[in-house]
């Protein structure tokens, strides 16, 4: 159980491109999704936490207008990096999480890569 | 500031003995702590946790050891297998919902045949 299905696994695109990436789980409803970015031979960077129906946290530092995030329902999370740049070129992860004392479950993440 | 440290980037160990990965906070808020195990372009995946009123959880080959005095824990996985090669990442929050992960930057673990 606890299956975080997070698509797509691979995106290169050209520079000035929109690219959104779906966080779903699979087997349980999360009231919480979290988006993380890693860098690499770096630990998980913390870029935001959504819930439910609810607007995005963001942490500092992180724009919310270049990374839109969208937690329309229980099993699904959207984050779109807009106009995105070479900078942006990242592995980024979901991670999804039911109430109480339940761990986050983590998707299989997403490289992106701009040219 | 970091809050949660694993200060080995990287640790090998021989088939069948012991693994011993440590990891320190500085945060006495933290009260949950958790395991996590990542394979490269994976994300990571649960492995064991603890919470503060504990100093011991166990589960099959994995130990989680927490020793709130020293802000120190430790995870101990006898016997290592070939496919414990992997990065692991240390995280703690305040709170048992850990609804708000702080990471260690992870130590490589290497099990040789």
């Amino acid at each position: 159980g606890a299956v975080v299905s997070q698509h797509p696994s691979w995106v290169i695109c050209k520079s000035g491109t929109s690219v959104k990436i779906e966080c779903r789980s699979l087997d349980f409803q999360a009231t919480t999704m979290f988006w993380y970015r890693q860098f690499p031979k770096k630990s998980l960077m913390l870029m935001a936490t959504s819930n439910e129906g609810s607007k995005a946290t963001y942490e500092q530092g992180v724009e919310k207008d270049k990374f839109l995030i969208n937690h329309a329902s229980l099993t699904l999370s959207t984050l779109t990096v807009t106009s995105a740049h070479p900078e942006d070129s990242s592995f980024y992860i979901c991670s999804a999480k039911q109430g109480g004392n339940q761990p986050q479950h983590f998707g299989d993440g997403t490289r992106l890569s701009i040219l | 500031d970091q809050q949660v440290k694993q200060n080995s980037p990287s640790l090998s160990v021989q088939e069948g003995r012991i693994s011993i990965l440590n990891c320190d906070y500085t945060n006495s808020m933290f009260d949950y702590f958790l395991w996590y195990k990542k394979y490269p372009a994976e994300g990571p995946t649960f492995l064991i946790s603890i919470s503060s009123i504990k100093d011991k959880n166990e589960d099959g080959r994995f130990t989680v050891f927490l020793n709130k005095s020293a802000k120190h824990l430790s995870l101990h996985i006898v016997p290592s297998q070939p496919g414990d090669s992997a990065v692991y990442f240390c995280a703690a929050s305040v709170g048992r919902s850990n609804y708000q992960l702080i990471w260690g930057a992870g130590t490589k673990l290497i099990i040789k045949p």
